[in-house]
């Protein structure tokens, strides 16, 4: 398997634009999680689908963020309008909930972004 | 509040020695990890941890839970420069959601 996909690898916008960020996630997985990662606030995470359901968006940090899943191979992560807070690596990562697994997740590369 | 607490965030330490880092978690917990994230890199999982008195070993990296103390430690035993990373712990808190809240990790430097 190719592991979870993340595109584009690398962003740089300037504020006020929309951003949209990218995740295919490991084929078979039925959970897929947005995180931020910033110096300041570590390793956090945005929101959670199972079963391309979004399940828990606590950590969305406001309106201009919005997260979908159409599908079992696809979702995005929306910034709009996109500010220079918002500059940080965001993760996608997805997990399976089978029988008897640890619920393990795989991280994608990682979009880094750069709001100017 | 759940939180993670990584003891110590900072570490650098000589090649061959060994060292143990600490992972204390907020609440009860069915599930504990560690993972490893290289500088400019994604996360790569390195343990999970399910049980009270679980120990996993990988190469110098040994990993063990108690769910009573709510403590994981993650000792390195004869530390080599390709152990310089990034460590972190997380946990999902038992009966909740499949959320994992993280520790800001231990960066750990091994010099030679």
């Amino acid at each position: 398997d190719a592991g979870v996909i993340q595109s584009p690898r690398h962003e740089v916008t300037e504020m006020g634009q929309e951003v949209t960020l990218r995740c295919k996630p490991i084929s078979g997985h039925d959970y897929l999680f947005w995180y931020r990662q910033t110096m300041m606030r570590g390793l956090e995470l945005l929101i959670y689908f199972n079963n391309n359901v979004p399940i828990d968006d606590s950590g969305m940090p406001e309106d201009r963020f919005s997260a979908k899943m159409p599908n079992a191979s696809f979702s995005t992560l929306k910034i709009q309008p996109s500010e220079p807070r918002d500059s940080a690596v965001y993760f996608c990562a997805s997990t399976t909930g089978e029988m008897g697994t640890s619920y393990e997740q795989y991280f994608g590369p990682g979009t880094r972004l750069t709001v100017t | 509040e759940l939180k993670v607490e990584q003891n110590p965030l900072f570490l650098s330490m000589q090649e061959g020695k060994n060292y143990t880092i600490y992972c204390n978690y907020s609440t009860t917990s069915d599930r504990l990890y560690w993972y490893r994230q290289d500088p400019g890199k994604s996360l790569e999982s390195l343990f999970v941890l399910l049980s009270n008195g679980a120990v996993k070993q990988e190469g110098r990296l040994m990993a063990s839970l108690d769910t009573k103390a709510r403590l994981s430690t993650l000792h390195i035993t004869a530390a080599v420069h390709d152990l310089s990373a990034t460590y972190f712990c997380a946990f999902r808190r038992e009966g909740g959601s499949e959320k994992l809240v993280f520790g800001k990790g231990m960066k750990l430097t091994v010099n030679p």
